[in-house]
């Protein structure tokens, strides 16, 4: 049981590049967020998705898209990347959204744009 | 809207010492509250929770108090070990039937615990 993994762990781009960022949960469960993590800021909440085949915006969801084609996999690309998203990125996943509903963070994605 | 405030870091301290982290928050209705601790190179866990007011949450020698007169939820620890050094959250999530599970974090305290 692996829990919740990224890939990749580390990337650099240059502005303009994309790239896609892998989020896997092998708990079965419902709901999956993408957050990223900037200094002095906490954690800040990208998309998130409530099932299989579906997407909605969080609070900085600007320069992102997301898709959920498989219950298990929530990718996050950046189209066309900006100094402005590097960050740390954190996946994560719940059963569902009581609070006894703990969320599950995978280790995260250093990434740098240049 | 919801936010959560925690004091400036980084904390240093020595083992054995007593630690406090503060949290207070502001929110509508009755939040719940958490505390995640992220150690080197992993992503975040849950330390601990409360659900209402004058609830204690307690994890691994952990404690904090769900404060509703003073929003606050401040975190403590009688006796640090160098394996506590790390950063730590506190969050939030407002309930109701819509939401779909929002966390509001602060920005995070780097602890920082010499032998």
């Amino acid at each position: 049981n692996a829990g919740v993994t990224q890939t990749p762990k580390f990337r650099v781009l240059k502005t303009g590049q994309s790239m896609t960022l892998l989020c896997a949960q092998d708990m079965n469960h419902e709901y999956m967020y993408w957050y990223r993590q900037d200094p002095g800021m906490g954690l800040r909440l990208i998309h998130y998705s409530v099932g299989e085949g579906t997407t909605a915006k969080g609070e900085v969801p600007d320069g992102y898209n997301v898709s959920r084609l498989k219950k298990q996999n929530f990718l996050l690309g950046l189209e066309s990347a900006a100094p402005s998203q590097t960050s740390v990125y954190f996946c994560a996943s719940s059963t569902g959204t009581q609070i006894v509903y703990e969320q599950y963070f995978g280790p995260g994605t250093r990434l740098t744009v240049t | 809207g919801n936010s959560v405030t925690q004091m400036e870091g980084p904390v240093t301290l020595s083992e054995e010492a007593f630690l406090t982290i503060n949290c207070t928050y502001t929110a509508t209705g009755y939040p719940s509250l958490f505390w995640y601790v992220q150690y080197p190179g992993e992503g975040l866990q849950l330390l601990l929770k409360a659900t209402k007011a004058d609830d204690k949450g307690s994890n691994k020698g952990f404690e904090a108090t769900y404060r509703k007169e003073t929003t606050s939820f401040h975190l403590e620890k009688g006796s640090v070990q160098v394996s506590d050094s790390a950063v730590y959250f506190c969050a939030l999530r407002t309930p109701g039937g819509t939401s779909y599970g929002k966390l509001t974090f602060g920005q995070g305290t780097i602890l920082t615990v010499h032998p």
